[in-house]
C-alpha cells in the first residue's frame, strides 16, 4: 500500500495567517500517461464526514473559497489556506487515488492560535 | 442536489455480519464510482472499498476477504457486507460518490477515480 504522511499533526494559526499543510506519499502519485497528480485534500468538521476540497493536487472543487490551495507534484504536496478564517478550523486529510488501496494521510488538526 | 442516505444496524455482536445500505437521489448513478470508507480514532480513515453501476468491485485488500460491495441499479442504492465482525471494526462508516475521470492511453480507454465529493452522514458501528 501507498504510505500517506502529513506534517504536522496539529497547527496553530492566527486568524488571518497562512496555514501550510504537508503531505507525503511513499511513491509518486502522478500518472505520465495523463499528465495528473492523484492526490486529493479533503476537510473534515466535527461531527460531519469528509468534504473534498483539491482534486488532482491543486484543482479547487467547486464552491471552495479560493483561500484554498493545493500544489506540488510526485511525492510531496502542499495544502496552503492563504487567510485563516473563523470556519477554516478542521482536521484536514490527504489522499491518493494513483492505485488501490485509496489510503489517506493520518490528518492535520488546525486550530486558531 | 444529490444526497446519500445511508442505514443499517449499529450495534453488532462479534463474529456476525455487518450491513449497511446508501440510496443515492437526486442524481446519475452511472457514471460514478460508490465507496464505502471508515474511520476511528485510532486508524483514521480507511477506504473499504468501490462498486461501479455495472458492479465491478475493488476492495481493500486488508478487509478483501470479509467484504461484500453490491449494487442495485433499479433502485439507485448500493450495499456494504463486512462478516465476521470483531471489536476491530467499530467505527463509523461512510458511503461516498466517487468522481470518475476517462482518458484514452493509446488504443485503450482508461478509468479512474479521483475524489468523493458527496458522502452519506455516517453510520457508528459497534461491535460488542
Amino acid at each position: 500500500d501507498i504510505v500517506m504522511t502529513q506534517s504536522p499533526e496539529s497547527l496553530a494559526v492566527s486568524l488571518g495567517e497562512r496555514a501550510a499543510i504537508h503531505c507525503t506519499s511513499s511513491e509518486s502519485l502522478f500518472y505520465s500517461s495523463n499528465n495528473k497528480n492523484y492526490l486529493t485534500w479533503y476537510q473534515q468538521k466535527p461531527g460531519q464526514p469528509p468534504k473534498l476540497l483539491i482534486y488532482w493536487a491543486s484543482t479547487r472543487e467547486s464552491g471552495v473559497p479560493d483561500r484554498f490551495s493545493g500544489s506540488g507534484s510526485g511525492t510531496d504536496f502542499t495544502l496552503t489556506i492563504s487567510s485563516l478564517q473563523p470556519e477554516d478550523v478542521a482536521v484536514y486529510y490527504c489522499q491518493q487515488y494513483y492505485t488501490a488501496p485509496y489510503t489517506f494521510g493520518q490528518g492535520t488538526k488546525l486550530e486558531i492560535k | 442536489q444529490v444526497q446519500l442516505q445511508q442505514w443499517g444496524a449499529g450495534v453488532l455482536k462479534p463474529s456476525k455480519t455487518l450491513s449497511l445500505t446508501c440510496a443515492v437521489s437526486g442524481g446519475s448513478f452511472n457514471d460514478y464510482y460508490w465507496n464505502w470508507i471508515r474511520q476511528t480514532p485510532g486508524k483514521g480513515l480507511e477506504w473499504i472499498g468501490e462498486i461501479n453501476h455495472s458492479g465491478s468491485t475493488n476492495y481493500n485488500p486488508s478487509l478483501k476477504s470479509r467484504v461484500t460491495i453490491s449494487i442495485d441499479t433499479s433502485k439507485n442504492e448500493f450495499s456494504l457486507k463486512l462478516r465476521s465482525l470483531t471489536g476491530a471494526d467499530t467505527a463509523v462508516y461512510y458511503c461516498a460518490r466517487g468522481l470518475r475521470f476517462s482518458y484514452w492511453s493509446g488504443d485503450l480507454l482508461y478509468y479512474n477515480q479521483y475524489g468523493m465529493d458527496v458522502w452519506g452522514r455516517g453510520t457508528s458501528v459497534t461491535v460488542s
